[in-house]
């Protein structure tokens, strides 16, 4: 079946420490990737995206993401977190065929950062 | 320019109640999507709309409905409301005027927080 997985519901971090947030999926053909992040309350902001080309995305806030085909995944990492880095982030596919305008979305992480 | 933008933000209703919600897209973005989020289930996608045309629809009940008008903006209603609707309903935008991954990549409003009593 067709799907993403964020398989770490809950990451505790140290300010200033490094971030990485694990997305692996299951199609059939490579699908577009994104990473958007929600703060409480708050909608989705896309942090970054990957369509081809160069495996190593670079986004906003100082995230970037890596695109391993051989491992189906997309993980995003972040060099040194900051405190206002503490929110809900999630992966997602799209570009699917007959799937226009549809993201399909992992669970999700949430991520807590102490200082 | 603009975000996307919804309105309201925050509603309340009661059981078997109807609403409406309004999304206005980022100015020249033709595609809208809704999506339904539930601590439960997580991000569902409930519709596509683009051109004033139903595109492509998630596994919702029929009460759950849409319509998108000639300058793009989009509302969707949900009738006979039931507890389990209350949710965060996110509307997103693509510009989608030839399908590319570019245009093909959403823009997130804040979102509608529906609470059903």
């Amino acid at each position: 079946a067709q799907s993403v997985t964020q398989p770490d519901i809950h990451i505790t971090v140290s300010e200033g420490a490094s971030l990485e947030l694990r997305c692996n999926y299951s199609y059939g053909a490579t699908p577009y990737l994104f990473w958007y992040v929600q703060s409480p309350g708050q909608g989705l902001q896309l942090l970054l995206k990957y369509f081809s080309g160069d495996t190593l995305v670079q986004g906003i806030k100082g995230f970037e993401a890596e695109f391993k085909r051989s491992q189906s995944s997309f993980n995003l990492r972040k060099p040194s977190v900051h405190w206002s880095d503490a929110a809900e982030y999630f992966c997602a596919v799209g570009g699917l065929t007959d799937s226009w305008g549809k993201l399909q979305f992992g669970a999700g992480t949430q991520v807590v950062v102490t200082p | 320019k603009a975000g996307v933008t919804q309105t309201p933000r925050y509603l309340i209703k009661t059981r078997g109640q109807q609403v409406t919600l309004s999304c206005s897209p980022i100015s020249g973005h033709r595609s809208v999507s809704w999506y339904q989020q539930t601590p439960g289930q997580g991000l569902q996608f409930l519709f596509e709309y683009f051109s004033e045309t139903q595109r492509n629809k998630g596994n919702f009940p029929g009460r759950f409905s849409g319509r998108q008008f000639s300058n793009s903006r989009s509302e969707m209603n949900v009738s006979t409301l039931e507890l389990g609707d209350s949710a965060l309903y996110l509307c997103a935008s693509s510009s989608r005027l030839v399908r590319t991954p570019s245009t093909d990549t959403q823009y997130f409003g804040p979102g509608t927080r529906l609470t059903v009593l």
